[in-house]
């Protein structure tokens, strides 16, 4: 069974910080990966998400995510957050192929003060 | 505008009541998901719904049950309602059921709660 582990359950920066937020995943073949965002108040929207190729993506709103598949992480970065950031963030995998069914994590909740 | 739209927004129900939530897929997409999301925890798989069948199915009980319709929107039945499905109730959709490379759009969801 797939499994996601996201470690930071709550984050609070300052503008300007730098942002990394952990995940791993448990599965014994190939996954894509995603990574959500949920705004307050708003449905979720995807930041970016990996299927192949360059293990750097790029997302939207300055967002960056590496996959290591030796260490099952993807991990998400920003270099400087900003006040809107401010939001709920879910790394999720989906076999390749497949039938497609969205595994969550349970989240990372970021503050950012300004 | 998530293109996916969900209704009810908001409703109570009493413990054994039942419920139907509504979700219109985005345009020119033909598979539906609904995902379960309780507070303070990531949102879990319920069923996925293509060409009107149940594709698959998370670990939810047989009180949960859906249907697709022609017109690919679909229903979400939840019967003899617990405080424990109390949750915010997203549906996602998507094309192409059987391809990995597929983005799922969320609609805003249907926040149930259960007194």
């Amino acid at each position: 069974a797939q499994s996601v582990s996201q470690h930071n359950h709550h984050v609070i920066l300052s503008e300007a910080a730098s942002l990394e937020l952990g995940c791993n995943y448990s599965y014994g073949g190939t996954v894509n990966l995603f990574w959500y965002v949920q705004y307050p108040g708003q449905h979720l929207q995807l930041l970016l998400k990996y299927f192949s190729g360059d293990p750097l993506v790029k997302g939207i709103k300055g967002f960056e995510a590496e996959f290591i598949k030796s260490k099952f992480s993807f991990n998400l970065r920003k270099p400087s957050v900003q006040w809107s950031d401010t939001a709920e963030y879910f790394c999720a995998v989906m076999p390749a192929t497949g039938f497609q069914k969205l595994v969550f994590g349970t989240g990372t909740r970021l503050l950012v003060s300004p | 505008d998530a293109g996916v739209t969900q209704s009810p927004t908001h409703l109570i129900k009493t413990r054994g009541q039942q419920v139907t939530l509504r979700c219109s897929p985005k345009s020119g997409h033909d598979t539906v998901s609904w995902y379960q999301q309780a507070l303070g925890q990531g949102p879990q798989f319920i069923f996925q719904y293509y060409e009107e069948e149940e594709r698959q199915r998370g670990n939810f009980p047989d009180r949960f049950s859906g249907h697709q319709f022609p017109n690919y929107s679909s229903e979400l039945n939840v019967n003899a309602l617990l405080l424990g499905d109390s949750a915010l109730y997203l549906c996602a959709s998507c094309t192409g059921v059987l391809s990995g490379a597929n983005v799922l759009t969320f609609g805003a969801g249907s926040r149930l709660t259960v007194l």
